[in-house]
C-alpha cells in the first residue's frame, strides 16, 4: 500500500542548477498538489492538477513547472534553483472535488546553496 | 487571498495538562480541516468539520467549528507525550472553481513533556 511517493528524500543543489522533484500516487486519484513548507510557516500550494493534461498555478507557482501527462505521475520542475527555493517540498493527491481529505507523501528536503 | 491564523505558534506543557489551539480567518470556508505532521513526514487528517457550529471528538481531542465558518479549534484533553507533534489547520476554498484547495495555517508545535 504505497500510497504517495516522493524521490528523492533530500537533494542539495547549487544556484542555477535544474531538478525535477518526482511524485506517484498509486491510488487512482484525479487531483495532485504540490505544497512547500518553510520552517515555522504551514504548506503553500505551488501548482495543482485536476486530471491529466490539466495543470493550474496555485498561491506560489514562480520559479517552478509542473506537467501531468499521467493519472499517477505529477513532477515538480525547478529549472534555476535559488537560495529561496530552500524549503520542504509535498505532493498530495485527492479521489474527487467532494473527497475532503488530501493523501501527502512524505516530502523532499532541498537546500539551495 | 484567504489566510489562516494559527495560535499559539509554540506550546509546551506538561503530561496531564489540557490546551487549546485556534485558527482565524476573516474569510468563510466550505469546511475546515486540521492535519497532525510528525518529523520527517507529510501531514495526516485528523478531522474535518463542514457545518457552522460543528463539534467533533476523536478520543482527547475535541474540534469546533465557528457558527460563521471562519474560526475552529481544537482542544486536548489530559495531554499525553504521544501528542507532541506539529498541528496544521487547513480551510477548504469555497466555489466549483476552487479545485478542492487549501489555505494553511502557520501551524502550532506541541511539546508534552512527561
Amino acid at each position: 500500500n504505497a500510497g504517495v511517493t516522493q524521490t528523492p528524500k533530500f537533494r542539495i543543489l547549487k544556484i542555477g542548477q535544474s531538478m525535477t522533484l518526482q511524485c506517484t500516487q498509486d491510488m487512482n486519484h484525479n487531483y495532485m498538489y504540490w505544497y512547500r513548507q518553510d520552517p515555522g510557516m504551514g504548506l503553500k500550494l505551488i501548482y495543482y492538477s485536476v486530471g491529466a493534461g490539466i495543470t493550474d498555478k496555485g498561491e506560489v507557482p514562480n520559479g517552478y513547472n509542473v506537467s501531468r501527462s499521467t493519472t499517477e505521475d505529477f513532477p515538480l520542475r525547478l529549472e534555476l534553483a535559488a537560495p529561496s527555493q530552500t524549503s520542504v517540498y509535498f505532493c498530495a493527491s485527492s479521489p474527487r472535488l467532494s473527497s475532503y481529505e488530501q493523501y501527502f507523501g512524505p516530502g523532499t528536503r532541498l537546500t539551495v546553496t | 487571498t484567504q489566510l489562516l491564523e494559527q495560535s499559539p505558534q509554540f506550546l509546551s506543557i506538561q503530561e496531564g495538562e489540557n490546551l487549546t489551539v485556534y485558527c482565524n480567518s476573516s474569510s468563510v470556508f466550505s469546511s475546515l480541516q486540521w492535519y497532525r505532521q510528525e518529523p520527517g513526514e507529510g501531514p495526516v487528517l485528523l478531522v474535518t468539520v463542514v457545518t457552522g457550529g460543528e463539534v467533533k471528538k476523536l478520543k482527547r481531542l475535541t474540534f469546533q467549528f465557528g457558527d460563521a465558518r471562519k474560526d475552529s479549534s481544537l482542544h486536548i484533553t489530559a495531554a499525553q507525550p504521544g501528542d507532541t507533534g506539529l498541528y496544521l489547520c487547513a480551510g477548504r476554498h469555497a466555489g466549483g472553481t476552487s479545485y478542492g484547495k487549501l489555505t494553511f495555517g502557520q501551524g502550532t508545535i506541541l511539546t508534552v513533556h512527561p
